[in-house]
C-alpha cells in the first residue's frame, strides 16, 4: 500500500536555526497537509496546500513557517528561525481528492527538538 | 470552529477486556477518521467512517452523524493496543481534519 514518507525521523537543532522537514506524499494525491503535536497534546492543523498554493492555514502558521512543493514529489515545511516552543512532532499528510469522501493518509512524523 | 471531545480521557484495562471509546462533535461532519498513536508516536489509521459501521478484526467503529458521535469498540484487548486513540473530523466546507482530545489507553497483563 502506498505510504506518505517523512524525513528525517528525528531532528535536533539549535534555537534560531532554520530547519526543513521533508515529505513525499502518495504519488497520485492532490492535497497536502502539515500538522504538529506538542508532547502530550493533541494533533494541531498547520497548513493545507493544493495546486501549488496554500489553501488554508492556522494561527500557528505564522511568518516563520513556509511550505513548498519544489518538484513533483516532495512537499517541505521550513521553519526559518526555530524557537524552543517549536519542539514537537510534525506530521505530513496527503489526500487524493477534494471531495469529502476520501481519508487523509499520514506519515510517521518528524520529531523536532529545539535546544 | 468545530469542537471534538473524546471520552474517557484515560482508560486502564486488563488484557482480554472490552472497551468503548466515544467521540462527540459539535457540528455536522463530512469525514471522520479514527487513529491509534503508538508509543513511538506514529499515527496509525484505523477507520475512515463518516457514517455507518465498520469492523476490522478486534476493532469496530460506528458513526451516527445525525447525533454527532462516533464510537470505537475494542474487543479482547491486548497490550499492543496501548497508546492514544484520536478521532478526527472534517466539517462544513473545509478539507482539514480537526483532531479530538484523545483517549489514553493502557492495557495491562
Amino acid at each position: 500500500e502506498p505510504e506518505v514518507t517523512q524525513t528525517p525521523s528525528h531532528q535536533v537543532t539549535q534555537m534560531g536555526q532554520e530547519v526543513i522537514l521533508r515529505c513525499v506524499p502518495i504519488s497520485n494525491h492532490l492535497y497536502f497537509y502539515w500538522y504538529r503535536q506538542i508532547l502530550g497534546q493533541k494533533v494541531e492543523f498547520l497548513v493545507s496546500f493544493y495546486n501549488n498554493e496554500i489553501s488554508e492555514k492556522s494561527e500557528i502558521f505564522d511568518d516563520q513557517f513556509s511550505v513548498e512543493r519544489p518538484d513533483g514529489s516532495n512537499f517541505t515545511l521550513k521553519i526559518r528561525s526555530t524557537k524552543l516552543e517549536d519542539s514537537a512532532m510534525y506530521f505530513c499528510a496527503s489526500r487524493s481528492r477534494s471531495s469529502y469522501n476520501s481519508p487523509l493518509h499520514f506519515g510517521n512524523g518528524t520529531r523536532l527538538t529545539v535546544t | 470552529g468545530i469542537q471534538v471531545e473524546q471520552s474517557p480521557p484515560d482508560l486502564i484495562l486488563q488484557e482480554g477486556a472490552n472497551s468503548t471509546l466515544r467521540c462527540n462533535f459539535s457540528d455536522s461532519v463530512n469525514n471522520l477518521q479514527w487513529f491509534h498513536q503508538n508509543p513511538w508516536g506514529q499515527l496509525i489509521n484505523l477507520f475512515y467512517i463518516p457514517s455507518g459501521t465498520k469492523q476490522n478484526g478486534r476493532l469496530s467503529a460506528t458513526t451516527v452523524a445525525t447525533e454527532r458521535y462516533s464510537l470505537l469498540y475494542i474487543s479482547s484487548s491486548q497490550t499492543t493496543d496501548s497508546g492514544v486513540y484520536f478521532c478526527a473530523v472534517v466539517s462544513g466546507g473545509g478539507n482539514k481534519l480537526t483532531f479530538g482530545t484523545g483517549t489514553q489507553l493502557k492495557v495491562e497483563l
